[in-house]
C-alpha cells in the first residue's frame, strides 16, 4: 500500500494563475480531506468528503474548491492562485466505521508558494 | 466554534526525561481528542487520541490524560529518545460541529542527547 499520495510536493505560482494539487489514496476510505498548514496556526480544514459525490466545506474554503468523483481521488483546486495561499496542503483519509476527521492517514504534503 | 490553545510552543528536554504538552479547548461539547506528531518533511501521524468517556489512555511511553470539567488534555511522553523530536500537535472535534477537527498550533519538541 502507498497509503495517501500527494502530487505536485512543490509548486510555485503567479498571482491568478490556477491549478490542481493532486490526491490519491489506496485504503479504500470514504473519509477524505484537505488541510492548510501554517507558521503558528496548526493545521485548518479547507474542504472534506465523505465518500464520492460528496463533498462539504471546512474553517477556511474561500478559493478553493474540490470534487470526488471516485473513492480513490480527491483534488483540491486553486482558482485563481493568491499570495496567501502560499502553504503547506495536506490531503488525508480515514475509515469510515471510526468517523469523519477521525484517525487520519496523512500524505506528506505540497508545499506551494503564490508569487 | 471550537478553540485549541496548546502550550508550550518549544519544548527541550534531555534524553530520558519526561514531557509534557497541554491543550484546553473551548467547546464543552467536544468528544474527541487526538495528538499527532509530525516529523521533518512529513506529513503528521497519528499517535494517541482519546474519547470525552475516558480519563486516561496509555501506549507504552506515551499517554493522554483529559480533564473535562477544566477542559484540558495533555500528552505524556516518559524515557524520551532522540527520535522523539518532532512537532506535536492537539486537536479537539465535536459531533455538534460536524466532528471537523480544530488543531493546536503545535509543540516543537528537541530531545537532546
Amino acid at each position: 500500500n502507498a497509503g495517501v499520495t500527494q502530487t505536485p510536493k512543490f509548486q510555485v505560482l503567479k498571482t491568478g494563475q490556477s491549478m490542481t494539487l493532486q490526491c490519491a489514496q489506496d485504503m479504500n476510505h470514504e473519509y477524505m480531506s484537505w488541510y492548510r498548514q501554517d507558521p503558528g496556526m496548526g493545521l485548518r480544514l479547507i474542504h472534506y468528503s465523505v465518500g464520492a459525490g460528496i463533498t462539504d466545506q471546512g474553517e477556511v474554503p474561500n478559493g478553493y474548491n474540490v470534487s470526488r468523483s471516485t473513492t480513490e481521488d480527491f483534488p483540491l483546486r486553486l482558482l485563481s492562485a493568491a499570495p496567501s495561499q502560499t502553504s503547506v496542503y495536506f490531503c488525508a483519509s480515514s475509515y469510515r466505521g471510526t468517523g469523519p476527521n477521525e484517525k487520519l492517514f496523512f500524505g506528506s504534503g505540497t508545499q506551494l508558494s503564490v508569487l | 466554534g471550537e478553540n485549541v490553545e496548546q502550550h508550550p510552543s518549544t519544548l527541550s528536554v534531555q534524553e530520558g526525561d519526561s514531557a509534557v504538552i497541554k491543550c484546553t479547548y473551548s467547546d464543552s461539547a467536544s468528544n474527541y481528542f487526538p495528538w499527532y506528531k509530525q516529523e521533518l518533511g512529513k506529513g503528521p501521524q497519528l499517535i494517541i487520541d482519546i474519547r470525552s468517556n475516558v480519563g486516561e489512555k496509555k501506549d507504552q511511553r506515551i499517554a493522554v490524560t483529559l480533564n473535562k470539567t477544566a477542559k484540558h488534555f495533555s500528552l505524556h511522553i516518559t524515557e524520551t529518545q532522540p527520535e522523539d523530536s518532532a512537532v506535536y500537535f492537539c486537536a479537539a472535534s465535536s459531533e455538534e460541529y460536524g466532528n471537523k477537527l480544530v488543531f493546536g498550533a503545535g509543540t516543537i519538541l528537541r530531545v537532546k542527547s
